[in-house]
């Protein structure tokens, strides 16, 4: 049973530019929430998507967008990439009826 | 507003020394609490899901305790794998809400 996967591993980036982060959830599951990991902090929410909408967002500005596939995967996509993005970003799946949330192991953004 | 708060933000322990890890919150409508350990540079890994005041479960060296204005994280004869920083979370309306996390060392 694959549990959720997450692509890129790292990414090297700079000022300005565009990015787009990919994620798998865990078999099973139809509902994917994205966290921001600053370092030494915990997880903030980003958004959650459910039925290819975005069902809840956190405070994030709009350079941070997302998309579900009818196959439940989604993709993070952020604009206009600040220093201050530069952090752990992290999927997590979970199904509709059920709470806990299960996470990929990250992807590691940097912006120079 | 919903908030989490853990404490300590570091603990150093021996081997074998047993500890108890806090995390105190304020919800509107807790759905769930949640403990993750995680690894540096890796995602979190789930532990424990606990819904109502009261409720315990175990898992090894670790038990998760839950009222309704806090958990515990009781961690009995640690070993030095049982090193990884712990986050607790909590579920209010859809979002999960974490705390900063306590980052266990455990020395030979």
């Amino acid at each position: 049973d694959a549990g959720v996967t997450q692509s890129p591993t790292h990414l090297i980036k700079t000022r300005g530019q565009q990015v787009t982060l990919r994620c798998s959830p865990k078999s099973g599951h139809d509902t994917v929430s994205w966290y921001q990991q600053a370092l030494g902090q915990g997880p903030q929410f980003i958004f959650q998507y459910y039925e290819e909408e975005e069902r809840q967002r956190g405070n994030f500005p709009d350079r941070f967008s997302g998309h579900q596939f009818p196959n439940y995967s989604s993709e993070l996509n952020v604009n206009a990439l600040l220093l201050g993005d530069s952090a752990l970003y992290l999927c997590a799946s979970s199904s509709s009826g059920g709470a806990t949330e299960f996470f990929g192991p990250g992807t590691r953004l940097t912006v120079l | 507003e919903d908030q989490v708060t853990q404490s300590p933000e570091a603990l150093r322990l021996q081997e074998g020394e047993s500890s108890s890890l806090n995390c105190s919150y304020t919800v509107s409508g807790l759905r769930g609490l949640f403990w993750y350990r995680q690894d540096p540079g890796k995602g979190p890994e789930f532990l424990f899901t606990l819904y109502s005041a009261g409720e315990e479960k175990e898992k090894e060296r670790l038990k998760a305790t839950l009222t309704k204005k806090e958990s515990f994280l009781h961690i009995t004869a640690p070993k030095p794998e049982d090193s990884a920083t712990y986050l607790c979370a909590v579920q209010g309306e859809g979002k999960l809400i974490f705390g900063q996390g306590t980052e266990l060392s455990v020395k030979p």
